[in-house]
């Protein structure tokens, strides 16, 4: 199985600040890469697909960025409603495999 | 409005069964993949079977193969998780979400709210 490891774990910012998310995929996955929003008690959203493409409906200051094994996502101006649990996902290889997530809170 | 509900879900014995639906509204169920995905409590997100948009072929996590089987009847736009010989380790939130594409996984565009699975004596 393809592992992804996602840092940090956990990430305190504040409103307006820019937010940076990584994940690193333990082989080359190309951009077969998803970042996903999961606010407490909901489900998961997606927000960016094949590592940079924009989900229809989800605001620009969400981007995704990266090829082969090293990702990005950033929040370009953090909003108090961006509270939630980012995820990455890659669907490289069977089966899909998730990273561990990335909490992120206001400071 | 593209809609998925689950249900189903209830507190089991260990070595019991229990058989999950989900339910898809407002768009071509029969067109579309579809996967269900767990999350155990405090715990990150976990893949756990797909099928094919026309139930043609079945994939399964390690953890589950064997005693999990996804099915879906296209009749009913209704998924499906027959889920035997539950472990402890099962208990977690079950998700189903619609794939994007046919026949082969992409990404999980659409999630319902989830249906909860309790396995405890």
């Amino acid at each position: 199985d393809v592992q992804m490891t996602q840092s940090p774990s956990s990430l305190s910012a504040s409103v307006g600040d820019r937010v940076t998310i990584t994940c690193q995929a333990s082989r080359d996955i190309t951009n077969y890469l998803n970042w996903y929003q999961q606010k407490p008690g909901k489900a998961p959203k997606l927000l960016i697909y094949d590592a940079s493409d924009l989900e229809t409906g989800v605001p620009s200051r969400f981007s995704g960025s990266g090829y082969g094994t090293d990702f990005t996502f950033t929040i370009s101006s953090l909003q108090p409603e961006d509270i939630a649990t980012y995820y990455c996902q890659q669907y490289d290889n069977q089966p899909p495999t998730f990273g561990q997530g990335t909490r992120l809170e206001i400071k | 409005q593209v809609h998925l509900v689950e249900s189903g879900g209830g507190v089991v014995q260990p070595g019991g069964s229990l058989r999950l639906s989900c339910a898809a509204s407002g768009f071509t169920f029969s067109s579309y993949a579809m996967h269900w995905v767990r999350q155990a409590p405090g715990k990150g997100l976990e893949w756990v079977a797909f099928v094919r948009y026309d139930g043609s072929d079945k994939y399964y996590a390690d953890s589950v193969k064997g005693r999990f089987t996804i099915s879906r009847d296209n009749t009913k736009n209704t998924l499906y998780l027959q889920m035997n010989s539950l472990r402890p380790e099962d208990t977690a939130v079950y998700y189903c979400a619609k794939e994007y594409y046919d026949y082969i996984w992409g990404r999980m565009d659409v999630w319902g709210k989830g249906t909860t699975v309790t396995v405890s004596s």
